[in-house]
């Protein structure tokens, strides 16, 4: 089975209409992301939790909400779907990895993604 | 802030032949520096990356990188491509010392062809 899932992978909706697309994990990681990947655009950070009461604002939060219901679980909302918020949308998680002093790093898991698709 | 550029948006490159795929970064302190592959309809997985010592990276399927302070670049290379390799490519950096979040390049779509 695969270590980070989201649901749906495919999902047609339209202006408008409130949308939910869930991650769940099972890698054990306190930390969890979504990135939406627009084309040319690479991937650009939603929003991020670093703990079930740790949430943070990525660089594109607006339009969006987020619930991490438990430290697997790490769900994305549309409140108001409109067109531009159409792309793939990816879940990650991250390990924690503790170096000298306080430096440390993330690397991510991602899962399989979910298309968006508002008309 | 930190940033990454991949001036390259495409690469086609015939199979067997060697690849180099280019990113540059721009930082005010030191990175830690990442390469990710996106094969298609698939998810982003770690190809290799950077932290500290040896400059010269090892990831998997035959790709390395290479570190180059002095130059901000952190290039992927291949000496023989499949077509297996066709996918997209992603450089990201993120910044030593507290937590910093990872930047991701545009990506660089390889084209392996026969």
């Amino acid at each position: 089975d695969a270590d980070v899932t989201q649901t749906p992978r495919n999902r047609i909706t339209k202006t408008g209409k409130r949308i939910m697309l869930e991650c769940s994990q099972t890698k054990g990681h306190d930390r969890m992301y979504w990135y939406r990947q627009d084309p040319g655009l690479g991937l650009r950070l939603i929003y991020y939790s670093f703990d079930v009461k740790d949430i943070n604002k990525g660089e594109i939060s607006d339009g969006y909400s987020v619930s991490r219901q438990a430290q697997a679980k790490f769900s994305l909302s549309l409140e108001s779907a409109i067109p531009n918020q159409t792309a793939l949308y990816f879940c990650a998680t991250s390990d924690f990895m503790g170096l000298a002093g306080d430096s440390y790093t993330d690397t991510q898991y991602f899962g399989p993604g979910t298309r968006l698709t508002v008309l | 802030a930190q940033s990454v550029t991949q001036l390259d948006s495409q690469v086609p490159v015939f199979e067997e032949a060697p690849v180099e795929l280019r990113c540059n970064y721009s930082s005010s302190v030191s990175v830690y520096l990442f390469w990710y592959v996106q094969y298609p309809n698939q998810g982003l997985q770690l190809l290799l990356k950077y932290l500290s010592g040896s400059t010269l990276v090892k990831g998997i399927n035959g790709f390395e990188a290479e570190f180059n302070k002095s130059q901000t670049s952190f290039h992927l290379r291949k000496p023989s491509v499949h077509i297996s390799d066709t996918a997209e490519y992603f450089c990201a950096v993120s910044v030593m010392g507290g937590y910093q979040k990872v930047t991701f390049g545009t990506g660089t779509k390889l084209q392996v062809i026969p």
